[in-house]
């Protein structure tokens, strides 16, 4: 099966730049993650999706974070505006079910650079 | 909120010893799951333990889940160069309504 599709690979803005990641996740898995991995740590979770509906954000700064999944397949994350310390690697993960122990399946990730 | 911590954070070894990380949550789990990334890598998906007490194994990688579902271990018997990168445990608590929650990592760096 296919992975998840991610893109940009790598991303260099300025600082109050905008700048916006997409990701394709696997055919048929409805719950889609957005995940921050800053350099040397474990990702963090931003915001979880089942289908098209947030099931948590808890952890995303709303002041400039924002995410969508409209039609419950691919998702978009924003970031406007841009800090410095807001460069990391932006993963998007999905899964089917916890059941089934599949676990996640993560994409290549957005590399993003803050200048 | 739930933390999930790992010890160590870095591991030194020679080509053919033995290596484990642990896994320690501050709230009871659902099930925890390890992953593998390589440098330059995403993380990819190894196992996921359910029951208390469960151990698994995967050629020379033995999983275990604690009795009470707060911590868990993995060990790699007679580690190869293949076996290089970041170990994440990942905790989730269940009910469907928050993800994964990752540890820090272990990252295993091997002398041939």
């Amino acid at each position: 099966e296919a992975g998840v599709a991610q893109s940009p690979r790598y991303k260099i803005i300025e600082k109050r730049q905008s700048v916006a990641f997409w990701c394709n996740p696997i055919s048929g898995h409805a719950t889609l993650y957005w995940y921050q991995q800053i350099l040397g740590q474990g990702p963090k979770l931003l915001i979880q999706f089942q289908n098209n509906g947030v099931v948590d954000d808890s952890q995303l700064p709303k002041d400039r974070f924002s995410a969508e999944r409209l039609k419950g397949v691919d998702s978009t994350l924003k970031i406007q505006p841009a800090k410095l310390e807001d460069s990391a690697v932006y993963l998007c993960a999905s899964s089917f079910s916890f059941d089934r122990g599949s676990g996640y399946t993560f994409g290549s990730g957005t590399r993003l650079t803050v200048v | 909120g739930q933390q999930v911590m790992q010890i160590p954070q870095y591991q030194h070894v020679q080509e053919g010893e033995d290596f484990t990380t642990y896994c320690n949550s501050s709230t009871t789990l659902s099930n925890i799951q390890w992953y593998k990334q390589r440098p330059g890598g995403h993380p990819v998906f190894l196992i996921q333990l359910v029951k208390s007490g469960e151990v698994k194994k995967q050629k020379r990688l033995t999983f275990q889940f604690g009795e009470a579902k707060k911590n868990s271990s993995l060990h790699i018997t007679a580690t190869q160069t293949t076996d290089v990168g970041t170990y994440f445990c990942a905790g989730y608590r269940g009910g469907g309504a928050d993800g994964l929650t990752f540890g820090k990592g272990t990252h295993l760096i091997i002398q041939p």
